[in-house]
């Protein structure tokens, strides 16, 4: 069983589309981390949430916490090629210390 | 470099041969991390090391997985005789542990193939 869900798994859209993609958890989580990774490399982070309903926008990015800290969303406005890539969720369990758990991912193509 | 340096970049070896593989963390960083990620999965946990605490071994696959982290510094992740379903990329983090939440900074990996 995959502690956090992420929906959905592929996504391939056209330039200037919106979309909206899900992180989904049973448990609760003291944080939550978004990462966006490109082939060959590895993950960065985008933003980190901690705040139970807290929203933070980067650019076209607009990343939102769940009330009860176990689910996020990730909003990605007005889509553009350099946008593609794998995104991942990660949380810091509340019960599991520092220790990051990450979700299967959602691999984005943002077609010109 | 400033960042998370891994090697070998590529591995290729033989079913039942073992390997290592190196990761030097960002300098200054105590908590180090091992993940495991097949073709365009997530990431699967490994392994963990936090300053002098006895490492968080919990997502080791089986006992052919070994890590050890010397000087609190450079990591190597074993794997002993080698089997297929080892074949992935493997990405080592860093993070400086601050009271709050830490960002992983990841390497670019080692893709290793088990032939």
């Amino acid at each position: 069983t995959q502690l956090l869900e992420q929906s959905p798994q592929f996504l391939s859209i056209q330039e200037g589309e919106n979309l909206t993609v899900y992180c989904n958890s049973s448990s609760v989580f003291s944080s939550l981390q978004w990462y966006r990774q490109e082939p060959g490399e590895g993950p960065v982070l985008l933003v980190t949430v901690v705040t139970g309903g807290e929203v933070k926008k980067l650019k076209r990015l607009t990343f939102q916490f769940g009330d009860a800290r176990k689910d996020s969303s990730l909003h990605i406005t007005a889509a553009q090629p350099g946008d593609t890539g794998l995104y991942l969720c990660a949380g810091e369990e509340e019960t599991s210390g520092s220790r990051l758990t990450f979700g299967e991912g959602t691999q984005l193509t943002v077609n010109p | 470099g400033a960042g998370v340096s891994q090697s070998p970049s590529n591995k290729v070896t033989e079913k039942g041969k073992d390997v290592e593989l190196r990761c030097d963390p960002i300098s200054g960083h105590t908590a180090l991390y091992w993940y495991r990620q097949s073709l365009g999965q997530g990431l699967e946990f490994l392994i963990y090391f936090q300053g002098n605490s006895a490492p968080d071994k919990s997502g080791l696959p089986s006992d052919r997985f070994s890590a050890e982290r010397t000087g609190g510094s450079v990591s190597t992740l074993t794997i002993q005789r080698t089997q297929q379903e080892d074949s992935a990329v493997y990405l080592c983090a860093s993070s400086q542990p601050t009271g709050g939440v830490s960002p992983l900074h990841f390497g670019n990996g080692t893709r290793l193939t088990v032939t």
